[in-house]
Parts: C-alpha cells; sequence; structure tokens
C-alpha cells in the first residue's frame, strides 16, 4: 500500500507546454512538499503546505503553482515548461512540520524536447 | 560557504567492509539530523534520524552527530550490496527547512 504515490512516473513534454503533476499520501499527514532534483542529484525544496496553507515558497518561478484541495494531496501545475525545468519532482510528506521525518514517492521525471 | 557539504564519491567498498559517510554543516541551529538512503530511481527513504549531539545504532548502522565541530557522519557495518545506493545527510533546525546534502554514492561490491 503505497505511503505517498505521484503521477506520472514519467512525462515528456514540448517547450511552452503547460503540465501537471499529481500527489497523494494515506499516511495521515498534516504537512506536504514538492522538491526539484536536477541532473546532479541534487534535491531542493519548492514548496511546503500544512494543512492546505502555503508555508514555504523557495524562489520557485510564477510558472510553477501548487494547489492543495485537501491536507492528503498536493498538485503541481507548471506552465510555459522551460528546458531548465528537466528534473525529477518528488511529493514528501510529513506528520507535522519540518522536524518530523519525511516520506517521499518515488518521483516524477520530467523532460522537455 | 554552503549549508550542507557532502563528498559526492562515488565510494566503491567490499561486501563486509565499514563504510564512513560524512557531513559538515555551517549552519548552528540545526538541531535534527537525519540520513536518507535513495535507490536508483526511487525516492529517498528515511534510514537515521537523531536530535542533538551523540550516537545511535540501528543494527548495522550507526550515526554520529557533533554539533560542536558541525560533523555528521553515518557507520555501515559489514556492509551487503543491497546498501549500494546514495546517501543524503538531512540536517533541521527548529523552523528552518530540511537542507539536504548532495549524496554520496556507494556501491557495495560482492
Amino acid at each position: 500500500d503505497t505511503a505517498v504515490s505521484q503521477t506520472p512516473k514519467y512525462l515528456v513534454t514540448q517547450m511552452g507546454n503547460d503540465k501537471s503533476i499529481k500527489c497523494e499520501q494515506n499516511l495521515g499527514h498534516d504537512t506536504m512538499y514538492w522538491y526539484k532534483q536536477d541532473s546532479k542529484k541534487f534535491l531542493k525544496i519548492m514548496f511546503s503546505y500544512n494543512n492546505k496553507e502555503l508555508i514555504i515558497n523557495e524562489t520557485v518561478p510564477n510558472r510553477f503553482s501548487p494547489k492543495s484541495p485537501d491536507k492528503a494531496h498536493l498538485n503541481l501545475h507548471i506552465n510555459s515548461l522551460e528546458l531548465g525545468d528537466s528534473a525529477v519532482y518528488f511529493c514528501a510528506s510529513s506528520l507535522q512540520g519540518w522536524d518530523q521525518p519525511q516520506h517521499f514517492g518515488d518521483g516524477t521525471r520530467l523532460s522537455i524536447l | 560557504q554552503k549549508e550542507v557539504e557532502q563528498d559526492p564519491g562515488p565510494l566503491s567498498v567490499p561486501e563486509g567492509a565499514i563504510v564512513s559517510l560524512n557531513c559538515t554543516y555551517s549552519n548552528s541551529a540545526f538541531q535534527y539530523f537525519m540520513w536518507y538512503r535513495q535507490y536508483s530511481r526511487k525516492g529517498p527513504e528515511l534510514l537515521m534520524y537523531t536530535y542533538s549531539s551523540g550516537n545511535k545504532e540501528d543494527g548495522r548502522f550507526t550515526a554520529q552527530v557533533d554539533k560542536s565541530s558541525k560533523y555528521i557522519s553515518l557507520f555501515i557495518r559489514d556492509s551487503q550490496p543491497s546498501d549500494s545506493a546514495t546517501y543524503l545527510c538531512a540536517p533541521q533546525g527548529g523552523s528552518e527547512k530540511l537542507v539536504f546534502g548532495k549524496g554520496t554514492k556507494l556501491t557495495v561490491n560482492p
């Protein structure tokens, strides 16, 4: 039974398109996150939501817009995709806040042509 | 100075070896110290979680934190091929976000 699930696993699209990535957690956690892992495997926080409210937005371009319809879901919509957006995007959740261990999904591999 | 520095390796050892993985950090506010393991094409999974300075042991894994020198270590005893993965240190403090090191890629050869 998957704890944090992301869809799709792979996303190949053209520059300029708009795409969405969905994330769901069944752990009953209050806090959810989006991370970006670049080609050098560096994992960096993008957004953090606590109980549907945005807590952190780490200098991410406005083209990225997270949406949390309820505390079990955190989706990521990306407008006008650019080549530099190619990366693996990870969703994660924790019980409540940063000092709790985070559980990660298996990532969405986004490739921009 | 970067917040978290981690030797990216790669590190290759024979099966049964003792492995030492290390990180240094600059933010003295960090209080919680986590190690994550990431297998290829998978998300990171929590391996060890410690609070403040000291040692914590879990099976073949020992996490060590020295806050005075801002140094974090993970030791793996009797390493196995299944330990082959990338190991990420991740310190965190109070309301500060989790900061990941770049990860050390470990290969354990049978």
